[in-house]
């Protein structure tokens, strides 16, 4: 069965620090990956999503960028966080088609 | 603006009565959505309606889609405490396409 791992579950960091999430997937080949944030009490905002290897759609510009160096790995990063990066960061993966997304259980982001 | 937006934006009902919810759209659609989330948690699928279906029903769920009125609703029947979370709705972008849009949601809580 399909699996999907989100790490951390909890980070604080500084203005100005670097940021890495990683996302993996794994029991598929070749998904769609997708990570959204959420503020709080809101929905889900799609930042970046991609369907391939190297292949990254931005959604929204943002001091925020993600890759894909693997088939089932979803990094998302950033050289120097805002105050406004906090906020609950969720990676989900689908099948092209199928329309169906999984979500991983989220990391929430605090920049202080 | 949200593609989906779910009506109302809270929701508390006692154990055992039925909760409805509501979600409008703008736009054509190929499917509807909907999602629950535990707080602090990642999205879990509830199901899938497609837009030449009406009605579609899971256990205790019975979703309604009216393409006419570009909205559908949620009811969970005989509700139960476990049921509290945030209720999503999501469409795509009518041409297929990999992405979607999720509304606010709604806070249903169920009290016993």
């Amino acid at each position: 069965s399909q699996t999907i791992h989100q790490w951390p579950a909890t980070l604080v960091q500084p203005v100005g620090s670097p940021l890495s999430l990683e996302c993996t997937v794994e029991g598929t080949s070749n998904p769609n990956l997708y990570w959204y944030r959420q503020a709080a009490g809101r929905g889900l905002q799609l930042l970046f999503y991609s369907v391939g290897i190297g292949q990254i759609s931005s959604e929204v510009p943002q001091n925020l960028s993600a890759s894909r160096p693997q088939d089932r790995q979803f990094i998302l990063s950033s050289k120097k966080l805002l105050l406004s990066d906090s906020g609950f960061y969720l990676c989900a993966w689908g099948r092209g088609g199928k329309n169906i997304q999984y979500f991983g259980a989220g990391t929430r982001l605090s920049v202080l | 603006s949200q593609q989906g937006e779910e009506d109302p934006q809270a929701l508390s009902i006692q154990e055992g009565e039925n909760a409805t919810m509501n979600c409008s759209y703008k736009t054509s659609i190929n499917n509807l959505q909907w999602y629950r989330q535990n707080s602090g948690r990642g999205l879990v699928h509830l199901i899938l309606i497609r837009s030449n279906e009406r009605e579609k029903h899971s256990g205790r769920l019975r979703v309604t889609l009216d393409t006419s009125k570009k909205s559908s609703s949620l009811l969970i029947t005989a509700s139960r405490a476990a049921d509290t979370a945030s209720y999503f709705c999501a469409t795509d972008n009518g041409d297929y396409g990999q992405n979607f849009v999720f509304g606010p949601g709604t806070r249903l809580s169920v009290l016993p």
